[in-house]
Parts: structure tokens; sequence; C-alpha cells
């Protein structure tokens, strides 16, 4: 089954609300990415992070990775309705293998 | 520049049907992957390329076979197709199997068993 954990399921927030969603591992992970896959589309690359500690920003989004890399953070501040959609963070469990992706969270935002 | 194409975008089978999902990507990537997602959980691997010549089974390949038919294309065949394999199906590829690597998935293929 997959490794990779992420909360919550969904998040509903209201415009201009902060947005957090969490990914864990039980196993330390080389690197994590993070996708955005909008409703009725397909998985869109976001980021890489590849170092303990790391942060990442783009624009409102701002990524962490543990400082054990074996969890990573998307925080999305003042959340718009163009930031609708599902967030997928993905690792690799097994060394270099293909990435396993966690199950996602859905965000909707209410204007 | 198409990046990942794959067909049909709709599909519907009837219990015991068979069908081939093709996917094709322009990028001169050398790996390619098939996933499908249902509600609530998420992408699962279910057959993968590393690179032309082989293929490996993901996470959950039961029910299905694949074909890598040279660099560029990655085929998902259904042989019998079942309910529960009703999903949306997402051709990707990555320039190797390496994990550092970004993925680029096609626009997905919507398939219902009836």
């Amino acid at each position: 089954g997959q490794q990779v954990m992420q909360i919550p399921q969904y998040q509903h927030v209201q415009e201009g609300e902060d947005f957090t969603t969490y990914c864990n591992s039980s196993t330390t992970l080389s690197n994590i990415q993070w996708y955005k896959q909008r409703p009725g589309g397909h998985p869109v690359f976001l980021i890489q992070l590849v170092k303990s500690g790391e942060v990442k920003k783009q624009k409102r989004l701002t990524f962490q990775f543990g400082e054990a890399k074996k969890n990573s953070s998307l925080h999305i501040t003042a959340t718009q309705t163009t930031d609708v959609g599902t967030y997928f963070c993905a690792g690799p469990i097994k060394g270099n293998t293909p990435l396993v992706f966690g199950k996602g969270t859905r965000l909707s935002v209410i204007a | 520049n198409a990046g990942v194409t794959q067909t049909p975008k709709f599909q519907v089978l009837k219990t015991g049907q068979s069908m081939t999902l093709q996917c094709a990507q322009d990028m001169n990537h050398n790996s390619m992957y098939w996933y499908r997602q249902d509600p609530g959980m998420g992408l699962r691997l279910i057959y993968y390329s590393a690179s032309e010549g082989t293929t490996d089974k993901g996470e959950v390949p039961n029910g299905y076979n694949v074909s890598r038919l040279n660099k560029r294309e990655f085929s998902l065949r259904l042989e019998s197709a079942a309910p529960s394999q009703t999903s949306v199906y997402f051709c990707a590829s990555s320039e190797d199997e390496t994990s550092g690597n970004t993925i680029y998935f096609g626009e997905g293929s919507w398939l219902t068993v009836v």
C-alpha cells in the first residue's frame, strides 16, 4: 500500500484564508515533489525539495522539507479561487524507484 | 510541443470487453508510466517502463498488460474489463526512472466499465 501519507484529505477555506497540507513518510526520502491537479485536469509539477530543512517559495506558496527528510508541507497564504485543486506530494519509497504519490489534499476555496 | 498524448479521452466498455489505451510522448524521455486515479485513492502506479525494452509492475498491476512499443509509445491493455477498472488513467513520462526527475502527465483517459 501507499507509504506516503497526506493530510487532510479535504480542506474548505474562505478566500483569503491560509491553507496547509502535510505529507509524511515512514522512510527517509531522498527528495520530495509536489504536484497540483486542477478539477478535471492532470497533475502538474510544482516543485522538488532535496535538502534537509529546505524551504522554497513560489509567490504565495511555501514548501518545506523536514529536518529528518520524512515529512513535508505546502502552505498557501491568502488563498485565491485559482488555488482550487488537489495537491499531491510524491516521494521515492525505495531508493531510486518510481515516485509514490500521497492520496492528495483537495482544496476548495469559497469566494 | 504536445508533451504526453493519450487516447482515447473517454471510453465506455462492457464487462469482459478488451481495449488498449495508447500513449505517446515527444520529449525523448526514457521512462514512461501508467497510473490510475480513483476518488480518495490518489495516483496509483499500474506499470512502468524504465527504458525502452523494459517493463515493471507497479502497485496495482492485476488485470492489465503493457507494451513499450518504442521509446515514444507505451500502451496499456485491459484484456477483460471489470467494473473495478472504472477509473481515470494517466500516462506519464520522465527523463529516467530515478526519483529526482519531474513526471509529466497526459490529460487522462476516463474509462467506465458497465
